[in-house]
């Protein structure tokens, strides 16, 4: 069935980097934009970026432009979000998602993983 | 940025009774770019209408959607105890791809 995977959440402090790893599977991974989207703890989801099916396109929210990279291996079916320069505020609950269409970024979000958890603290 | 406003923050209401939430744009989602989620605490948003007004696959049709331009509305129309849940609204137009704040659906 259609699964995504996230891994690689922790305790980091402020300053240091991290790196997010969504594993997809049951689809074809290669024919689809790929988004990360944040819920810090009581609030809303915060979408955070997106790469295109074929990773040539990438778009990022303001707070996180210039400290997160969004990658994707269509080899390995994964998504990577990279973090430098944590922020406190960066804590929050990292989900990847998948829109339903194939090859297009301007489209909502039907398949979503379980999260993974970032605690950004000293 | 579009910024996205929801309303009421919260609603009150009984199993049965009909449910209208309320999402404004700052500025105008062009082709209905508008989609709307469900969200139940420990679990990821479950997406429940796109472009404004169609439903996504399994859900039922007491959810509906409809506007444009800068004026969206979800309705609920016999609300059912597996309901009570936070809503969020979220724009796919432009990038940066914005959600609301939700509206809490809590019973009364």
């Amino acid at each position: 069935q259609v699964q995504l995977v996230e891994s690689g959440g922790g305790v980091v402090q402020p300053g240091r980097s991290l790196r997010l790893s969504c594993a997809a599977s049951g689809f074809p991974f290669s024919s689809h934009a790929m988004h990360w989207v944040r819920q810090a703890p009581g609030k809303g989801p915060e979408w955070v970026a997106v790469i295109s099916y074929d990773g040539n396109t990438r778009y990022y929210a303001d707070s996180v432009k210039g400290r997160f990279t969004i990658s994707k291996d269509n080899s390995k079916n994964t998504v990577f979000l990279q973090m430098y320069s944590l922020r406190v505020e960066d804590t929050a609950v990292y989900y990847c998602a998948r829109p339903p269409s194939y090859y297009d970024i301007f489209y909502p979000l039907d398949v979503w993983g379980q999260g993974t958890t970032v605690t950004v603290s000293s | 940025e579009i910024v996205l406003t929801q309303s009421p923050g919260t609603l009150s209401l009984s199993p049965g009774e009909r449910a209208t939430l309320s999402c404004w744009a700052s500025q105008s989602v062009s082709r209905s770019y508008l989609a709307w989620y469900q969200q139940k605490p420990g679990q990821a948003p479950r997406l429940l209408i796109y472009g404004a007004s169609s439903r996504a696959a399994g859900i039922p049709d007491r959810f509906s959607g409809s506007g444009s331009g800068t004026d969206f509305t979800l309705t609920i129309s016999r609300l059912e105890p597996d309901d009570f849940a936070v809503y969020y609204c979220q724009q796919y137009d432009t990038s940066p791809f914005t959600f609301g704040p939700g509206t809490r659906v809590d019973i009364e």
